[in-house]
């Protein structure tokens, strides 16, 4: 079945510093990924949708600045947390769809857990 | 804005015993979908349920779609230990593939 692949799974930096998270969809071109954080045992919260050569849409309150989204290409975007903070410590976990998304599910990655210190 | 009510969000139940979790919402989805997620991993897509009124099984896991598309539930009978996790259900949404997800219950089966 389809995969896709997050790196790192798990990363500790320290504040101030910037943070890139690799989501790349394995055997599909995915068209549109979606970044997603989630704080332990709550539900995901969408942070944003990454089109293919296309600026990212961000959700409501997200950062645009702070969370530099880019999907260069049919198989890759990037998540990059800026200058991060203790309070960006979190389970960042990206999904991708392919072409026909119309009642197909997203595949997700395994997910990177962020500890900054 | 399109909204999933998910529940219970946390259940803890003895081994062998049945539980529904369940999926509300006023607005009508084109698909849903049920994850379960264990911790420091990915949600994992258990099913998808397309059609209004549709059921599905999945060894002792039964998934329902309501008739006007806007609820589902998902059912566990005889639960064991290693159904432990995360349960997410999340809506196809009207806003570019989007998915909606509810709140999420949190399973614990105790042996």
């Amino acid at each position: 079945g389809a995969v896709v692949s997050q790196h790192p799974s798990r990363v500790i930096c320290k504040s101030g510093t910037s943070v890139k998270i690799e989501c790349r969809s394995l055997d599909f071109q995915a068209t549109t990924m979606f970044w997603y954080r989630q704080f332990p045992k709550q539900s995901l919260m969408l942070m944003a949708t990454s089109n293919e050569g296309s600026k990212a849409t961000y959700e409501q309150g997200v950062e645009k600045d702070k969370f530099l989204i880019n999907h260069a290409s049919l198989t890759l975007s990037t998540l990059t947390v800026t200058s991060a903070h203790p309070e960006d410590s979190s389970f960042y976990i990206c999904s991708a769809r392919g072409e026909n998304w119309a009642g197909s599910p997203l595949h997700f990655g395994n997910g990177t857990r962020l500890t900054v210190t | 804005t399109q909204l999933l009510e998910q529940s219970p969000q946390f259940l803890s139940i003895q081994e062998g015993e049945n539980l529904t979790v369940y999926c509300n919402s006023s607005s009508v989805f084109s698909s849903l979908q049920w994850y379960r997620q264990e911790p420091g991993e990915g949600p994992v897509l258990l099913v998808t349920v397309v059609t209004g009124g549709e059921v599905k099984k999945l060894k002792r896991l039964t998934f329902q779609f309501g008739d006007a598309r806007k609820d589902s539930s998902l059912h566990i009978t005889a639960a064991q230990p290693g159904d432990t996790g995360l349960y997410l259900c999340a809506g196809a949404g009207n806003q570019g593939g989007k998915l909606i997800f509810g709140q999420g219950t949190e399973l614990s089966v105790k042996p």
